[in-house]
């Protein structure tokens, strides 16, 4: 099945810096590929998602890419702020499963003021 | 903006007993999950939902646990004879439709805040 690798696991950036995220992902079928951002004590909220047959996707601060050649997909924030210190997660959809999403294990970001 | 909401935000019980979690998803949403997530570890998916049938469930969901959408708009999760690993926060969520404009393409979905299971 489908594995989704995440790194790193944590990462501290200066406010206004840029932080990635990159993710991996192992089954070639996977077409969807969410980010989801994480505060304590809340559940995941979508920030951002691209399919496969987009390359780059962006959103005022925040882009991901995709490669599906190399089968990987980043984040990326620009000009962080400290409220989005959070845990950032990656997932991955297999076409034909009605959306199951498999989650890298996350990235706990923290932007210092 | 609509979102998905769960009751109760904590629940705690006995090992062997058993839990309902309910779920409320956004109205117009077609596709219900649940997914958990063992403290400080990742999000793991245990079953989707459609047309009042189990469309996947993974591993993790064994003949303990059970999903219905008993009338309109709610969407539970039932555990019984829990055990103490069990203990997690319990996520659902929902989503509209397939692909879009884009058929076979799988869909955005929106999660609850959770329920927080403990197992005692």
């Amino acid at each position: 099945g489908e594995n989704v690798e995440q790194h790193p696991s944590t990462l501290s950036v200066q406010e206004g810096d840029s932080a990635v995220i990159k993710c991996t992902y192992s089954d070639s079928a996977s077409n969807y590929f969410p980010w989801y951002k994480q505060e304590l004590g809340k559940g995941p909220q979508l920030i951002i998602d691209i399919r496969s047959n987009v390359g780059e996707k962006k959103d005022q601060r925040i882009a991901v890419t995709l490669n599906k050649t190399a089968k990987h997909f980043s984040l990326h924030i620009t000009e962080t702020q400290p409220e989005d210190s959070a845990v950032y997660f990656c997932a991955a959809s297999i076409r034909g499963s009605q959306g199951n999403l498999i989650f890298g294990k996350g990235t706990k970001l923290s932007v210092k003021p | 903006e609509p979102e998905v909401t769960q009751t109760p935000s904590h629940q705690v019980t006995q090992m062997g007993q058993e839990v309902i979690l309910r779920c409320v998803p956004i109205s117009n949403h077609l596709y219900f999950y649940w997914y958990r997530q063992i403290l400080g570890q990742k999000v793991e998916f245990l079953v989707s939902f459609y047309n009042n049938e189990i469309s996947e469930k993974s591993e993790i969901f064994d003949d303990r646990f059970s999903v219905e959408r008993p009338d309109g708009s709610n969407f539970t999760l039932k555990i019984r004879s829990t055990k103490l690993e069990d203990s997690a926060m319990y996520f659902c969520a929902s989503s509209e439709a397939m692909g879009g404009s884009s058929p076979g393409l799988p869909n955005t979905q929106y999660f609850g805040p959770g329920t927080r299971l403990t197992v005692l």
